[in-house]
């Protein structure tokens, strides 16, 4: 079993729509999550951490985390073709330290 | 303020050769991370340092790698001699470890292509 798992994809979404990416993770003490987009020949970029239970909006982007499922979604609202990127899952199992372990990452297709 | 910087940004070799990556981490960041990304494997963390110190090498593949941090603002990452395997976008990466949950920035890559 991976560490961190999120279904490869292609997930396609036509624009304006809601897009739902998904992630699960093994370690149950695992402590902090992230989410990080990566447009195609591009580095990855943070545009979302959540570390307690529940869910944590920042403006079109919504993470939600349920650590007793070992599940953590980003859900992106009214869906843009500028969206169109891989998006990668990270997990910090131990706190303190700084170790990121990285799922294989989504790719999302915006259709306009 | 500039973000992470690697060079070269392309590296085309030929198996057998060495190759150097280097990478300045933001300036004021503490921690600084070497990621390999491929498609099969996605992408993994390879070593990362604390106040220029490695903390955890245990993604090195093999002794032919190895990476070095003689001061807060360079680091490189040697591969030697090099394989076709190897070829992968490196990622470097730096932290500041005073915030508290630990963002990763990453710099632009350097796509090896090992022949």
């Amino acid at each position: 079993q991976k560490e961190v798992e999120q279904n490869s994809g292609p997930l396609s979404v036509p624009e304006g729509a809601i897009a739902s990416l998904n992630c699960t993770y093994s370690d149950r003490g695992s402590q902090s999550f992230f989410w990080y987009r990566q447009y195609s020949g591009k580095s990855p970029e943070l545009i979302m951490s959540i570390y307690s239970n529940g869910d944590k909006e920042d403006g079109r982007f919504t993470a939600q985390l349920n650590k007793a499922s070992q599940y953590v979604s980003l859900l992106i609202r009214d869906s843009q073709p500028s969206d169109s990127a891989t998006y990668l899952c990270a997990v910090k199992k131990v706190q303190g330290a700084q170790k990121l372990v990285f799922g294989q990452g989504t790719r999302l297709t915006i259709n306009p | 303020d500039a973000g992470v910087i690697q060079s070269p940004r392309h590296e085309v070799t030929e198996m057998g050769q060495e190759v150097t990556l280097r990478c300045k981490p933001i300036s004021g960041h503490n921690s600084l991370f070497w990621y390999r990304q491929t498609m099969m494997r996605g992408l993994e963390l390879l070593i990362y340092f604390n106040n220029n110190v490695p903390i955890d090498d245990s993604g090195m593949p093999e002794d032919r790698f190895s990476a070095k941090m003689p001061n807060a603002s360079f680091s490189t990452l040697k591969i030697q001699p090099s394989e076709p395997r190897d070829s992968a976008v490196y990622f470097c990466a730096s932290s500041p470890r005073q915030v508290l949950y630990n963002e990763q920035f990453f710099g632009p890559g350097t796509r090896l292509t090992v022949l």
